[in-house]
């Protein structure tokens, strides 16, 4: 089954703990992002990336890194979360840079920083 | 800037209705339009995606129409059910920011059984 699959879904971590939330997807896509999405602000990207070794900031990049070493995989990394940071994130993927191809989006992490 | 505005923010229907869902968007310069389908809890269904060059979509009980030169767009669900309550996102893939979809704020539709 074709996916994009997050991990964990839901997470409370303390402000300043490191942690990484993962993304994979088996459908051999060449753009990956992630975003996230507040109330009254709707979902907003954070970071993308066209292929492998090659990313770029979204919107709202403050406060996360982004690697893409493999091509099924593009984890979100908070060095030292803080409370708002607070959200619901996505990660999505599609299958080139090509505008025209539809978007696939994972489950979504729930991350709630104390 | 981009902007897409959904509208009504919210919708309740009795079973049955045929309705419609409105995105507008403030800039033409898009690739591609998709509605998504978000329920509690979880991710984001493609429903339907629409190309700058097309008219419409179509899938089962759901239509898409797409007026790229006016900037709407409208998701039509015939004959609708209880099982068809979640938001509803629109977002646009817009020329000028590569593949970044930018977002609707969507609309919370629920079907009264």
């Amino acid at each position: 089954e074709a996916q994009v699959t997050q991990n964990p879904r839901y997470l409370i971590t303390v402000t300043g703990k490191k942690l990484t939330v993962t993304c994979s997807q088996n459908m051999n896509h060449e753009y990956m992002s992630w975003y996230r999405q507040d109330p009254g602000l709707g979902l907003r990207q954070i970071y993308y990336s066209m292929n492998v070794e090659v990313t770029d900031k979204g919107d709202v990049p403050e406060g996360y890194k982004v690697s893409r070493k493999e091509k099924r995989n593009f984890p979100l990394i908070l060095e030292s979360p803080s409370p708002n940071q607070t959200s619901l994130y996505f990660c999505a993927s599609s299958l080139t840079i090509n505008l025209n191809t539809e978007a696939f989006f994972g489950q979504g992490t729930r991350l709630t920083v104390v | 800037k981009q902007e897409v505005t959904q509208i009504p923010a919210a919708l309740s229907v009795p079973e049955g209705e045929n309705l419609v869902l409105n995105c507008s968007f403030t800039d033409s310069a898009i690739y591609n339009l998709q509605w998504f389908r978000q329920d509690p809890g979880k991710g984001l269904t493609s429903l339907l995606l629409i190309q700058s060059s097309q008219r419409e979509q179509t899938s089962g009980r759901l239509n898409a129409s797409l007026d790229k030169s006016s900037g709407r767009s409208t998701l039509y669900i015939a004959a609708s059910q209880p099982g068809d309550s979640a938001t509803y996102l629109c977002a646009v893939n817009h020329m000028e920011y590569g593949n970044k979809l930018v977002f609707g704020a969507g609309t919370i539709l629920r079907v009264k059984s």
